[in-house]
Formats: structure tokens, sequence, C-alpha cells
């Protein structure tokens, strides 16, 4: 069972180009989200996505867009790099109660140099 | 808004010694909590989850929290730790109405043997 799949798994990008973190999802969940993750600082929501076609901004939008055009895929896009991007990202699913859990993927960690 | 406050950010404790994660949250309504676990070069993975049903929760590999109403905790707890248990922990919390999940900044557990 695959649940929560992120590539690629490592990038090194140049500052001022572009790319998109994909992630994928087989469980059926209506909610997707995108963190990073910086040392010492937990967990940051960039967007989430409570089904196809909605999407909204977490805490730390700035740099990042999403889509959500299929409920298994909900790809994150960085259009100009920059150093402060550098982090690791997580992508999540879960059920739309929030009493459920979130399923997290592994995660893909970014350089910015 | 809701936040999630964890005491300590590294805690150090003896092979078979008690486990104590500290986790306070501030929330104006019956809010909902998790605590993560995270391996390295890993996603975050559920341990428990509070939902209302009881104060005491059980989760997997022996953890338990309590929830606390009148100190508003969430402390993670497990009688005797082991080596495996060596980690990062994260609690969250989010409201009804499926709003996104709140992280602390995750408390990073060693384990000495």
């Amino acid at each position: 069972n695959a649940g929560v799949t992120q590539t690629p798994k490592f990038r090194i990008l140049k500052i001022g180009q572009s790319m998109t973190l994909q992630c994928t999802q087989d469980m059926n969940h209506n909610y997707m989200y995108w963190y990073r993750q910086d040392p010492g600082m937990g967990l940051k929501l960039i967007y989430y996505s409570v089904g196809a076609g909605i999407t909204d901004k977490g805490e730390v939008p700035n740099g990042y867009n999403v889509s959500r055009s299929t409920t298994e895929d909900f790809p994150l896009r960085l259009e100009l790099a920059a150093p402060s991007q550098t982090s690791v990202y997580f992508c999540a699913s879960s059920h739309p109660n929030s009493n459920q859990p979130q399923h997290f993927g592994d995660g893909t960690r970014l350089s910015i140099l | 808004a809701q936040s999630v406050t964890q005491l300590g950010s590294h805690v150090s404790v003896s092979e078979g010694a008690l486990v104590l994660l500290r986790c306070n949250y501030s929330s104006s309504v019956p809010p909902y909590l998790f605590w993560y676990v995270q391996y390295p070069n890993q996603g975050l993975q559920l341990l428990l989850k509070y939902t209302s049903a009881a104060t005491l929760v059980k989760g997997i590999n022996d953890f338990e929290a309590e929830f606390k109403k009148s100190e508003t905790s969430f402390h993670l707890t497990k009688p005797s730790a082991h080596m495996s248990d060596a980690a990062e922990y994260f609690c969250a919390v989010t409201l009804s109405g499926n709003t996104p999940l709140v992280f602390g900044k995750g408390t990073r557990l060693s384990v000495i043997a």
C-alpha cells in the first residue's frame, strides 16, 4: 500500500530556477496539505486543499503555488527559487473530519544554492 | 487561534526509564490533539490522538497521553524507554470544523544505553 508518495526525494536548485514537487495519494482522501520543516521550527503549513479545484493558503504561502486538478495529486510549484526555500517539504492527506489523522509522505529535501 | 507549546527541544533518558514529553495547547474551544513521531529521514507517523472520547489515550508502542483540560496539557508518556524510541516527537492541535493542524516545534528524544 503506497499511501502518500512524494517525488523527488532530493533536489538541488540554483537561485531563480523553478521546479514542481510532486505528491500523490491513493487513499481517496479529500484533504491534502503541504508543509515545510526547518530545524527546530516544527512544521509550517504552506497550502492545503479540501478537494479537487479548491486550494487555500496556509501560514507561509509566499513564493509557492499549488493546484488540485484531481483527488489524487497535489503538486507544489516554486517559481523563482530563493535560498530561504531550502527546507524539507512534506505532503500529507486526510479524510475531511478534523479528528482524522494526517498521513505523511517521506518528504523532499530541497537545497537552493 | 490555536497554538501548541512543547517544553524542551531535547530530552534525554536512559534505556528503561520513564519517558515524559510535555505539550501545552491554547484553544478557545475543545480541541482535537495528536502526537506524531518522526524517525530520521522519514515522514511523520501518528502515535495517538485525543478526540474527546476518553481523557487517557493509548497509542502504539506503549505510548499514552492524558488530556487535562484544567492544565491545557496533553503530555506524552511511556513507562520504559527503548533504544528504538529515539526520534523527534510532535504535538499538534486542531479544532472542529476541519481547520488545519497546528504543530509544536518538536522534541527530540535521545535514549542512552
